[in-house]
């Protein structure tokens, strides 16, 4: 079965800090890859997704991911974490074009500190 | 494009009873997902609809849980019987779906307990 496992459940960074979150998906077929973001208080929003084409995406308040099919990865990125940033981080994929559904991780607690 | 809305937000029962939730999309977006999701876990996808058909369930989405979209626009989710285990955030999201695209667009949620 797909899934998707996300190595950090609970990160805690100071303003300006760089994160990553780490991100691997189990399946070996064409993938599209998604990360959600929830504030507190707030329903999943998009960051950003994968579908083709370059590797590196940019999403949304600075984020970026980069797909590295030979690791199975998409890992999110910022160089220089904020306070506002502090929320829940999921990666999802979605593993054929066949299906609509999205397997998610289960999630990333990240808290910055100010 | 007033985003994806879903009724109640809450909703308190007793075990033994049935409840319903409504979805209402986007406009115009096809397809329709229902996920679940509990505390410290991602959401886990039960069904979903493109247009009016039921194109896929989850072995999670056991007898007592029934899925509509009947005109292809909004859609409910029925729990017959709760169960303290249906306790949970249920998520609805919608989507436009291409031959090479489909990027899902969640609600708010509702928040069902089970007492």
């Amino acid at each position: 079965a797909q899934s998707v496992s996300q190595h950090n459940h609970h990160v805690i960074l100071s303003e300006a800090a760089s994160l990553e979150l780490g991100c691997n998906y189990s399946y070996g077929g064409t993938v599209n890859l998604f990360w959600y973001v929830q504030y507190p208080g707030q329903h999943l929003q998009l960051l950003l997704k994968y579908f083709s084409g370059d590797p590196l995406v940019k999403g949304i308040k600075g984020f970026e991911a980069e797909f590295i099919k030979s690791k199975f990865s998409f890992n999110l990125r910022k160089p220089s974490v904020q306070w506002s940033d502090t929320a829940e981080y999921f990666c999802a994929s979605r593993g054929s074009s066949n299906t609509g559904k999205l397997i998610f991780g289960q999630g990333t607690t990240l808290q910055v500190k100010p | 494009d007033t985003g994806v809305s879903q009724n109640p937000r809450h909703k308190i029962t007793k075990r033994g009873q049935n409840v319903t939730f409504r979805c209402d999309p986007i406009s115009e977006h096809n397809r329709l997902y229902w996920y679940r999701q509990t505390l410290g876990q991602g959401p886990e996808f039960l069904t979903y609809f493109q247009n009016e058909a039921q194109l896929e369930k989850s072995r999670l989405l056991s007898d007592r849980f029934s899925a509509e979209r009947p005109k292809g626009s909004f859609s409910t989710l029925e729990i017959q019987r709760t169960e303290q285990g249906d306790s949970a955030m249920y998520l609805c999201a919608s989507s436009y779906t291409t031959a090479s695209t489909d990027t899902q667009y969640f609600g708010p949620g509702t928040r069902l307990t089970v007492l």
